[in-house]
Order: structure tokens, then sequence, then C-alpha cells
């Protein structure tokens, strides 16, 4: 079965800095895809960004950016100039081929003014 | 982006009645839907798999007639909570695949508070 460990509970970062939150992830499978969500106080999952197994490059969406080591199994998300309104909870999720979503514990994220 | 709509956004019900949360896809048509539930502060469980025509695939330990699952048509999944109790007082959300079934797209979430 397929895992999802998100290691850092909370994180904390200065306005218009850099951050990174980790995730890992354990499967067998060798297609699947990777997600960053973030929940903020609305709860609405909205999606970051996402990352295709077979895809050696890493994703990018504006500030945002993953480092994928799909050796490692690891699928680390850096926001960058980071700003008031990317304060929230974020969740790595792993995709499997039945179509679940296998999220990680989440990370909460504080942007220091 | 695809639209999911979940209704309602809240709901507060006495114990042992049933409430009935639903999820549609507004401009698409999903043939699988996912529930999870939320507790605060903590992660989203998948409760089951909706599939349009057929029976729901429920995840280990989530009670089947506890929480009935419906998909009768392409755009609506619903989901009723039977005999509601206050331990079933939790944050539900529904997702839909997109039609090109690489990217799960969610519903508002339903607050669900039993008294």
């Amino acid at each position: 079965a397929q895992t999802v460990t998100q290691s850092q509970p909370e994180m904390s970062v200065q306005e218009a800095e850099t951050v990174t939150l980790s995730c890992t992830y354990d499967t067998s499978e060798s297609d699947y895809y990777l997600f960053w969500y973030k929940q903020p106080p609305s709860r609405q999952m909205i999606l970051v960004i996402r990352q295709e197994a077979y895809k050696q490059q890493n994703a990018t969406e504006n500030r945002f950016s993953v480092n994928f080591q799909k050796a490692a199994k690891s699928f680390s998300l850096k926001i960058s100039d980071s700003q008031l309104g990317d304060a929230a909870m974020y969740f790595c999720a792993y995709r499997s081929n039945t179509g679940k979503l296998i999220f990680g514990q989440g990370t909460t994220l504080q942007v220091k003014p | 982006g695809a639209v999911v709509s979940q209704h309602p956004s809240w709901v507060i019900c006495k114990s042992g009645t049933s409430v009935k949360i639903e999820c549609r896809s507004l401009d698409f048509q999903a043939t699988t839907m996912f529930w999870y539930r939320q507790f605060p502060k903590q992660s989203l469980m998948l409760m089951a798999t909706s599939n349009e025509g057929s029976k729901a695939t429920y995840e280990q330990g989530v009670e089947k007639d506890k929480f009935l699952i419906n998909h009768a048509s392409l755009t609506l999944s619903t989901l009723t909570v039977t005999s509601a109790h206050p331990e079933d007082s939790s944050f539900y959300i529904c997702s839909a695949d997109g039609e090109r079934n690489t990217e799960a797209f969610f519903g508002q979430g339903t607050r669900l508070t039993v008294v």
C-alpha cells in the first residue's frame, strides 16, 4: 500500500522569504501523480502544483516549484517570495492508478509579516 | 477548471437522525467521485469511492451501512450519514476526477455537527 509522510507539522517563514516543505512517499507503482494541495481556513482544497512521475523535469507554477526525486521517493515544495496569503495547511498527495488520493499528515505554514 | 459543488456547507442534526450531503460536478461528467473525512487539524481520510451506476467501494473500517453512498447520475453523488451520533461530527469533503482523470476537483466540504 502507498503511504505519504510529511514530517513537518508546522513551518514558519518570513514574508518575501523562501520556504521548503518536505514530503516522502512509498509505492511500488512506476507511474503515478504527486500533488501539493493548499487548505486555507475556509477548508477549500486548492491545487498548488502537480507532478507526473514519468517526467524528470520538476514542475513549476509561478512562485511554487517542486524538487521531485523519484529514486528517493521525495517530493518537496518550495515557495518563493512568500506572501501572507500563502499561510495555510499544505498537503502532499499521491494519486494511485485507481484514482484514490492518499494524503500526508499536512504541514501548517505560518507567514510572518 | 472543473467545478464541484457540495451541499450543504454545514449542517446540525440531532442524534439518531440521518443527514444527506450532495456532491455535484457542475460542468463535467464524473464517473468516479471520492468521499473524504477530515477531523480538525488532521489529514483527509478516504472513506469510499463512488462509482456511477454501481455500488460504492468502502475503505477498511468504514461502515457501509452507516455511510450510504449513492451515485445515480454522472453529475451527482450523495453521502447519507444514517443514525448519526456525536462522534460522526466531522468535515466531509467530496472530490471528482476531471475528464483527463489526472486531477481531482474538490467540493467546498460539509461541516457536520451531531448534537
